[in-house]
């Protein structure tokens, strides 16, 4: 069975563009998750969904980050506009909530904001 | 405090060696346990769930102690390719992932 599946796997671009990430979460996982990682502040949880509803936005930096999950098997992580700081690994981990079940990570996307 | 701590190490080990690591948590309520390791620019993923009785996984045992609230992670016969950092995991409440910030482990030849 495929795990989670993330796109682009890097992605460099200058400050002030719009980056968009996507994420195929394994399927009948109900739940999604974005996280950021940095070496300064290790593994972030930006955004969390249930059934494709957003529950816990709280790690969502600010205004310029946005997440959508319009279906099951797909979700975007958006930053409008970019900045330098932005510069990070981003994960997307599925699992499957009810009974306590691990997450399972994709590759992640590797963003550089020039 | 932080909710999940763990040592940074690194540990340097030579081969063949049995090295633990501990993780202690403080939400005493927390059910589900995990250990994940993370190679370097590369996904956490999942080494193994921690069971109440205990679990083990070929060269790999890990063991929880609600009481003393930590878990603890046993690598036997260690390899060049066990060398990764390992973050202890806890599931508080729903959804809450709570994530150590890991600890780096060096097998030397």
């Amino acid at each position: 069975d495929a795990g989670v599946i993330q796109s682009p796997r890097h992605e460099v671009t200058e400050m002030g563009q719009e980056v968009t990430l996507r994420c195929k979460p394994i399927s009948g996982h109900n739940s999604l998750f974005w996280y950021r990682q940095t070496m300064m502040r290790g593994l972030e949880l930006l955004i969390y969904f249930n059934n494709n509803v957003p529950i816990d936005d709280s790690g969502m930096p600010e205004d310029r980050f946005s997440a959508k999950m319009p279906n099951a098997s797909f979700s975007t992580l958006k930053i409008q506009p970019s900045e330098p700081r932005d510069s990070a690994v981003y994960f997307c981990a599925s699992s499957f909530v009810q009974g306590n079940q691990p997450q399972h990570f994709g590759d992640g996307t590797r963003l550089s904001i020039l | 405090r932080k909710e999940v701590e763990q040592d940074p190490g690194p540990f340097n080990v030579p081969e063949g060696a049995t090295v633990a690591f501990n993780c202690t948590y403080s939400n005493s309520a927390s059910q589900s346990f995990f250990w994940y390791r993370q190679d370097c620019r590369k996904e956490p993923k999942l080494l193994m769930s921690v069971y109440s009785s205990g679990n083990e996984d070929g060269r790999f045992t890990a063991q929880l102690n609600r009481a003393s609230q930590y878990i603890s992670l046993l690598i036997r016969d260690s390899k060049l390719s066990d060398s990764a950092t390992y973050l202890c995991v806890v599931l508080s409440g729903t959804y809450k992932y709570i994530f150590g910030t890991g600890t780096r482990l060096k097998v030397l030849a």
